[in-house]
């Protein structure tokens, strides 16, 4: 079966401290792999995507992400958060079988001031 | 120039009412999407529509009855609440295909009395 695992639900961390959630995944055939953000009582934004080439991939406020094959994992950094990075994070799998979506529990960080 | 917008944004209402959520995209996308977000903030796709076709219907009660008049607008219809169906509903959308992005609404947080 496939499926999404983000194995810490909340991440606590210092102003200006590296960051990195984790997300796994099981599968048996191609996924495209996607992180997204959603801050208090919005919808959810998306912060970087992988489906092919370079593994490591670059989004929007400095975050990043590395695709490892072998550890079926897309784990998501940012050397230096900030406050406004307060938010809950879900890493979402779609595979190539299909368009459809599996999204992880969350995380949600906190930073500390 | 809201890309995808839901209304109402907040809705509480009585157990046994039936209400319907509206969503509306100005992208031109061909897929739209229903996902169901529980206190936890756990993300579970309710529905999938493309081009007012249903393509994906998951495990939910028929009280829930998507409704696509054109390929820019998907509604949600739910008879009879329950206490249970107490949620933020988060309407989104795509173009089809393998690893496209989806584009979120702000989400309608629905309260059942």
């Amino acid at each position: 079966a496939q499926s999404v695992t983000q194995l810490d639900s909340q991440v606590p961390v210092f102003e200006e401290a590296p960051v990195e959630l984790r997300c796994n995944y099981s599968s048996s055939v191609s996924v495209y792999l996607f992180w997204y953000v959603q801050y208090p009582n919005q919808g959810l934004q998306l912060l970087l995507k992988y489906l092919s080439g370079s593994t490591l991939v670059k989004g929007i406020n400095g975050f990043e992400a590395e695709f490892n094959k072998s550890q079926t994992s897309f784990h998501l950094r940012k050397p230096s958060v900030h406050i406004s990075d307060t938010a809950e994070y879900f890493c979402a799998v779609s595979w190539s079988a299909g368009g459809q979506f599996y999204f992880g529990t969350g995380t949600s960080l906190t930073v500390i001031p | 120039d809201t890309a995808v917008s839901q209304t109402p944004k907040y809705l509480v209402t009585q157990m046994g009412n039936d209400k319907s959520i509206k969503c509306e995209q100005n992208l031109g996308h061909d897929t739209m999407y229903w996902y169901k977000q529980d206190s936890k903030k756990f993300l579970k796709i309710m529905f999938s529509y493309n081009n007012k076709e249903l393509i994906i219907n998951e495990t939910v009660p028929n009280r829930f009855s998507p409704k696509s008049p054109d390929k820019a607008h998907l509604n949600l219809h739910i008879n009879s609440l329950e206490l249970g169906d107490s949620a933020v509903y988060f309407c989104a959308s795509s173009q089809p295909g393998r690893g496209e992005t989806q584009y979120f609404g702000p989400g309608t947080r629905l309260l059942v009395l």
